[in-house]
């Protein structure tokens, strides 16, 4: 089982709609992040929060630690935003060293 | 100006033979990580590099082996290239590491394919 787990895998919407992408991770984390991928394959940081809420733009990024879950909304949906989502956590391990651990990503699709 | 680089972006090659793939980042950051992502989209961190010290070092076979001459530059070096080796490399960068929230700077990606 993978320490990081998304959902939806794969989401279809139309141009408009609120969109919600979903990480839940099983362990302690030093932070988490947001990365998109686009369709040709680049890969842009969205957002890293450790606590709390981030927006920038349309985009929005909440993070409950207690409950070891962070949200990714979209407002007003746009065709632009179909990329693949993923969500990365940090956390310590024994020694001091880190670990990055990724989820599977989210596959979105915004039609017009 | 690319922020970070990659080159060479396509690098198709026999089983067998040893590659290199290399990174450079104009940032002026202090971090730099190589990630590999599989066909099934899955990416995985390799290594991680904080002035030229190995600092993330993930069970990895060690045909990988990653050389930091300077902290603007982490090449990837793989021996005795195998089938389950094909995948798109990604290099990134970041401020530092600390704590985790420095954002990084993703590279185009490398796709290797190993005949």
């Amino acid at each position: 089982k993978n320490e990081v787990e998304q959902s939806p895998q794969n989401l279809t919407a139309q141009e408009g709609e609120f969109i919600t992408i979903n990480c839940s991770y099983s362990v302690g984390i030093s932070a988490l992040h947001w990365l998109q991928q686009h369709p040709g394959g680049g890969i842009v940081s969205l957002f890293m929060l450790s606590s709390g809420k981030k927006k920038h733009g349309r985009l929005i990024a909440t993070i409950n630690i207690q409950e070891k879950h962070s949200s990714l909304h979209i407002t007003a949906s746009h065709p632009r935003d179909s990329a693949v989502y993923i969500c990365a956590v940090r956390f310590w391990i024994q020694g001091g060293s880190e670990k990055l651990v990724f989820g599977k990503g989210t596959k979105l699709t915004v039609n017009p | 100006d690319t922020a970070v680089s990659q080159t060479p972006k396509y690098l198709v090659t026999q089983m067998g033979n040893d590659k290199s793939i290399k990174c450079e980042q104009n940032l002026g950051h202090d971090t730099m990580y190589w990630y590999k992502q599989d066909s099934k989209k899955f990416l995985k961190i390799m290594f991680s590099y904080n002035n030229k010290e190995l600092i993330i070092n993930e069970t990895v076979p060690n045909r990988f082996s990653p050389k930091s001459p300077d902290k603007a530059h982490l090449n990837l070096h793989i021996n005795s290239l195998e089938l389950g080796d094909s995948a798109v490399y990604f290099c990134a960068s970041s401020q530092d590491w600390r704590g985790g929230l420095y954002e990084q700077f993703f590279g185009p990606g490398t796709r290797l394919t190993v005949l």
